[in-house]
């Protein structure tokens, strides 16, 4: 069966510092991947989505970026983060392209405090 | 991207069914009605979908409208554990999904 891995769960970090998130998916190959970020109170907003390997689209402009060094393997990254930049950040995937038929699947998610 | 509108919050008793509404009045042919919950501290988890015709599965059921501007997510039997965040989603495009802000559900014991 298929499964999706994020990590850290937990992170607390100062301004100004870098990040790393990773998600990686079991048990399917070439999976499109989703990386979304919540802030406190808010609804789920897509930051990046890839098809494939080193193809990232991104959401919405910011200081974050994606990239997909292997099939399964989908990173989020920030050089410096900002006070905005908490918030509860969750892994996605799908097997199809067309996500009108299908399902998209959430990791538990890594929440993130910005100090 | 296509937006709908959901009430911000309902309430409900438990083992009573629960309808729970949805305005998409932008929807075209081809758009799908999803639905997804997401429970406190965790991810979204994908709860039924359509396109024209009513659905059934193991967790509710999705009432489209003739006119497909609306929908009502259906939950047979409130559980306690049917607390959660619900999000009615219409699909445009092929490959993302945007969430709005979703219908927070409160089961009362």
């Amino acid at each position: 069966s298929q499964t999706i891995h994020q990590w850290p769960a937990t992170l607390v970090q100062p301004v100004g510092s870098p990040l790393s998130l990773e998600c990686t998916v079991e048990g399917t190959s070439n999976p499109n991947l989703y990386w979304y970020r919540q802030a406190a109170g808010r609804g789920l907003q897509l930051l990046f989505y890839s098809v494939g390997i080193g193809q990232i689209s991104s959401e919405v402009p910011q200081n974050l970026s994606a990239s997909r060094p292997q099939d399964r393997q989908f990173i989020l990254s920030s050089k410096k983060l900002l006070l905005s930049d908490s918030g509860f950040y969750l892994c996605a995937w799908s097997t199809r392209e067309y996500l009108g038929t299908g399902e998209l699947f959430f990791g538990e998610g890594s929440r993130l405090t910005v100090l | 991207d296509a937006k709908t509108t959901q009430p911000n919050s309902m309430e409900s008793n438990e083992e009573e069914p629960v309808h729970l509404p949805c305005n998409h009045s932008t929807i075209s042919g081809t758009d799908y009605i999803h639905w997804y919950r997401q429970l406190p501290s965790q991810g979204p988890e994908y709860v039924i979908h359509g396109l024209t015709s009513n659905v059934n599965n193991r967790m509710a059921s999705l009432a489209i409208a003739e006119d497909r501007k609306s929908s009502t997510l259906i939950l047979h039997r409130a559980t306690l554990r049917d607390a959660a965040v619900y999000y009615c989603i219409q699909i445009q495009g092929a490959q993302k999904l945007v969430f709005g802000q979703g219908t927070r559900l409160t089961i009362n014991p």
